[in-house]
């Protein structure tokens, strides 16, 4: 079966010190991967999404970048984080789309997430 | 483009109550329409789909009825329990399995 694992689960940074959160998928090949932040008293928002390795599109412009570097790997990455980057991220994968103009349908399979405190 | 509107929480019922949580959604062409649970501290969980027009989605005694005159998909349970509390999320797909969310509404169920 598929799993999707996300660490660490808590984060307390300082502004201005970098970023790395990890995500691995296993059990499934190809698969679509997805970032999304979810905000206090907010919903979600996407933030990045893959179809394949090396390959990102960023939904909204911020401070953080997002990059692939095997299948089923996908990192959150941001080199000096602002306040306003706290928040509770949600890395999640669905089975392979061709592209953006493939049907949607799938559902998203979320990871624990993980909650991003800056101070 | 694509949106969703949920009803603003919280909402709160004493347990055995029925549940309704309102989900409208702006879309062009025909999405799928999704949703998902989360669980204090926890990632989100599919709780139950639709995939075309008066298609019905259950899971764990809640429905949802996908209705495209009305544009909606409203969440339902005859008889919530303390368990059920959590936050619920609304959700379509768009091409490309991205899902565009509602702002989520949050279920308190005392017993």
């Amino acid at each position: 079966s598929q799993t999707i694992h996300q660490w660490p689960a808590t984060l307390v940074q300082p502004v201005g010190s970098p970023l790395s959160l990890e995500c691995t998928v296993e059990g499934t090949s190809n698969p679509n991967l997805y970032w999304y932040r979810q905000a206090a008293g907010r919903g979600l928002q996407l933030l990045f999404y893959s179809v394949g390795i090396g390959q990102i599109s960023s939904e909204v412009p911020q401070n953080l970048s997002a990059s692939r570097p095997q299948d089923r790997q996908f990192i959150l990455s941001s080199k000096k984080l602002l306040l306003s980057d706290s928040g509770f991220y949600l890395c999640a994968w669905s089975p392979m789309s061709l592209s953006r103009g493939s049907l949607g349908g799938s559902p998203l399979h979320f990871g624990n997430g993980t909650r991003l405190t800056v101070t | 483009g694509n949106s969703v509107t949920q009803m603003e929480g919280p909402v709160t019922l004493s347990e055995e109550a029925f549940l309704t949580i309102n989900c409208t959604y702006t879309a062009t062409g025909y999405p799928s329409l999704f949703w998902y649970v989360q669980y204090p501290g926890e990632g989100l969980q599919l709780l139950l789909k639709a995939t075309k027009a008066d298609d019905k989605g259950s899971n764990k005694g809640f429905e949802a009825t996908y209705r495209k005159e009305t544009t909606s998909f409203h969440l339902e349970k005859g008889s919530v329990q303390v368990s059920d509390s959590a936050v619920y999320f609304c959700a379509l797909s768009r091409p490309g399995n991205m899902l565009t969310f509602g702002g989520g509404t949050r279920l308190m169920v005392k017993p």
